[in-house]
């Protein structure tokens, strides 16, 4: 089965400097990865995916870039604000497959 | 407010003893999914729904788990005799045309 890894488990960032979390996936069938924010007492909330047709996607502040050869991708926030503090998951889907299985998760802290 | 909704959001239920969540999802999502997190983990997949039918289930899901989704609308997941290894918070996640949308999950601890 597929197995997702992330990196950094915890990382502090000053605001308005950019954030970067990766992610590496075992499986090449999978082809498709969001990401997700997760506030205390909430459950995770989508905020960027992308398929494995497509290199990048960016949404405003976020970006999202994938290495299908490599099989990692990035989540790149840029001029981070204090409410971008959260902990965040990527994930991966196989094609064909309802199941998504996430990452570790990374704890991110924008010091004001 | 993310549309899907789960309760109770909190149990706290002895050992042994079995417990009953409930997750609605919107009217749009024709597909259910439920996952597990323990603390400093990322979800775990359970269980998922295509309307009525339970179409997937992770080898995490004992005999002691169950879950329905009678009507293809809300869905419930029954724990039997639970242990202490079943603390957790269960989410569901509720999926149409778009992506998954979770609930804010209910949090169960077994003392």
């Amino acid at each position: 089965g597929e197995n997702v890894e992330q990196h950094p488990s915890t990382l502090s960032v000053q605001e308005g400097d950019s954030a970067v979390i990766k992610c590496t996936y075992s499986d090449s069938a999978s082809n498709y990865f969001p990401w997700y924010k997760q506030e205390l007492g909430k459950g995770p909330q989508l905020i960027i995916d992308i398929r494995s047709n497509v290199g990048e996607k960016k949404d405003q502040r976020i970006a999202v870039t994938l290495n299908k050869t490599a099989k990692h991708f990035s989540l790149h926030i840029t001029e981070t604000q204090p409410e971008d503090s959260a902990v965040y998951f990527c994930a991966a889907r196989e094609g064909g497959n309802e199941k998504l299985t996430f990452g570790t998760g990374t704890r991110l802290t924008i010091i004001p | 407010d993310t549309g899907v909704s789960q309760d109770p959001r909190h149990k706290i239920t002895k050992r042994g003893q079995n417990v009953t969540f409930r997750c609605d999802p919107i009217s749009e999502h024709n597909r259910l999914y439920w996952y597990r997190q323990t603390l400093g983990q990322g979800p775990e997949f359970l269980t998922y729904f295509q309307n009525e039918a339970q179409l997937e289930k992770s080898r995490l899901l004992s005999d002691r788990f169950s879950a329905e989704r009678p009507k293809g609308s809300f869905s419930t997941l029954e724990i039997q005799r639970t242990e202490q290894g079943d603390s957790a918070m269960y989410l569901c996640a509720g999926a149409g045309a778009g992506g998954y949308t979770f609930g804010s999950g209910t949090r169960l601890t077994v003392v």
